[in-house]
């Protein structure tokens, strides 16, 4: 079955800064990636998502990249807040299921 | 319109015994899951089902059984409970497509198991 790495497992970020987080799979037929943000104690919410026909995707200050040659895609979080502290976590989608990264915490620093 | 609802929110068992987990939708969905969440490891499919009266296998399913008699609600069970089964767990759905939408997180249940 389908393999999604994801790394760092921990980021910490001066406010304003950027963060970028990464994340590998290994199916070629997953065609659907999308990431989540978790708070504590809180169910995980979709921030945004891409399809494979698709290189990249900006809502405000978040963007997704994705490299289907290489397998990989990337969060990308610009002027950081301390509401964007969190754990996020990527996915890949194939056929029926979804396939999660072990999620990446999140600090930003005031 | 609720979303995706999880009873109960908290829970603590016996070892050996056994309890039921209720997760409803009310979006229509015909894809519904369910996800055990540990520390460090992200979250890991158990079972999922792709329609009424259908269910499917995923990562770790050993341990539970499921059932999808009515569209709306998935039914998680553990019929002797370890505490191995110490966990977070989420429902999910999402609708069908070749492309899919996102898919719908319920609130989670921590169980823990003594």
């Amino acid at each position: 079955g389908e393999n999604v790495e994801q790394h760092p497992s921990t980021l910490s970020v001066q406010e304003g800064d950027s963060a970028v987080i990464k994340c590998t799979y290994s199916d070629s037929a997953s065609n659907y990636f999308p990431w989540y943000k978790q708070e504590l104690g809180k169910r995980p919410q979709l921030i945004i998502d891409i399809r494979s026909n698709v290189g990249e995707k900006k809502d405000q200050r978040i963007a997704v990249t994705l490299n289907k040659t290489a397998k990989h895609f990337s969060l990308h979080i610009t002027e950081t807040q301390p509401e964007d502290s969190a754990v996020y976590f990527c996915a890949a989608r194939t056929g029926n299921q979804f396939y999660f990264g072990t999620g990446t915490s999140l600090t930003v620093i005031p | 319109n609720a979303g995706v609802t999880q009873t109960p929110k908290f829970r603590v068992l016996k070892t050996g015994q056994s309890m039921t987990l209720l997760c409803a939708q009310d979006m229509n969905h015909e894809y519904m899951y369910w996800y055990r969440q540990d520390p460090g490891m992200g979250l890991r499919l158990i079972h999922y089902s792709v329609g009424e009266g259908t269910t499917a296998k995923g990562e770790v399913p050993d341990g539970y059984n499921v059932s999808r008699l009515k569209k709306q609600n998935f039914l998680l069970g553990l019929e002797s409970a370890a505490p191995s089964q110490t966990s977070v767990y989420f429902c999910a759905s999402t609708r069908t497509g070749s492309y899919s939408t996102e898919a719908f997180f319920g609130q989670g249940t921590r169980l823990t198991v003594v």
